[in-house]
């Protein structure tokens, strides 16, 4: 079974808008970290928050954490034609990452 | 570019057969995880590498082995192959900041 479960599954925003999505989690973690996925190629790393950290910024990017709510969002602002692709949260509790199925974004131009 | 590289990037094969597919970890990282993605859903954990000795595995049969090397390359070797072994194959290196970056994949389909 999978230890995060990103909401939505689907997202669909027009150009410039903001797309927010989240994770939740079951266990302890060490840490969160978003990565990015296209075409179903390789996954590209987005943002590593501690689980002592609540908010990190990367660009156009904001993830947040609340580990006594065991979730996690991610934003990105300001979205572009580039942007369209999955999203996943992985939780790393010991050596291995744990992944949800991702949220589909598709940003319309 | 993570600097991790994997071949091959496709590979068909027939039930039955064996596998092997290579990873390059990235500069400086020691070690090297292994993941398995079906058409749809996250990557699911294999197992991990740490200085040419397993250092965790998922819930994967045996049939599913790996190798690190003295460079810290890897391989991950999948004895009789099944119809439910198709998926993408990832590779990831790590970091001493726990960060990890994937390679870009390879594409196993088993007819």
């Amino acid at each position: 079974s999978q230890q995060g479960e990103e909401d939505p599954q689907a997202l669909s925003i027009q150009e410039g808008e903001n797309a927010t999505m989240n994770c939740s989690y079951k266990t302890s973690i060490n840490n969160l970290q978003w990565y990015r996925q296209n075409s179903g190629r390789g996954l590209v790393h987005l943002i590593l928050i501690r689980s002592n950290e609540r908010e990190k910024h990367s660009g156009r990017l904001r993830v947040t954490l609340d580990t006594s709510k065991k979730s996690s969002s991610l934003l990105i602002t300001a979205s572009r034609a580039a942007d369209t692709a999955s999203y996943f949260c992985a939780t790393d509790a010991s050596y291995k990452l744990s992944f949800g199925a991702g949220t589909t974004v598709t940003v319309r131009a | 570019e993570t600097g991790v590289t994997q071949s091959p990037t496709h590979l068909i094969k027939t039930r039955g057969q064996q596998v092997t597919l290579r990873c390059s970890s990235q500069s400086g990282h020691n070690t090297v995880s292994w993941y398995q993605q079906a058409l749809g859903q996250g990557p699911q954990f294999i197992f991990q590498y740490y200085r040419e000795e397993e250092n965790g595995r998922g819930n994967f049969p045996p049939r599913f082995s790996g190798l690190q090397f003295p460079n810290y390359s890897s391989e991950l070797n999948v004895n009789a192959l099944e119809l439910d072994d198709s998926a993408l194959y990832l590779c990831a290196s790590s970091s001493v900041a726990g960060e990890q970056f994937f390679g870009p994949g390879t594409r196993l389909t088993v007819l």
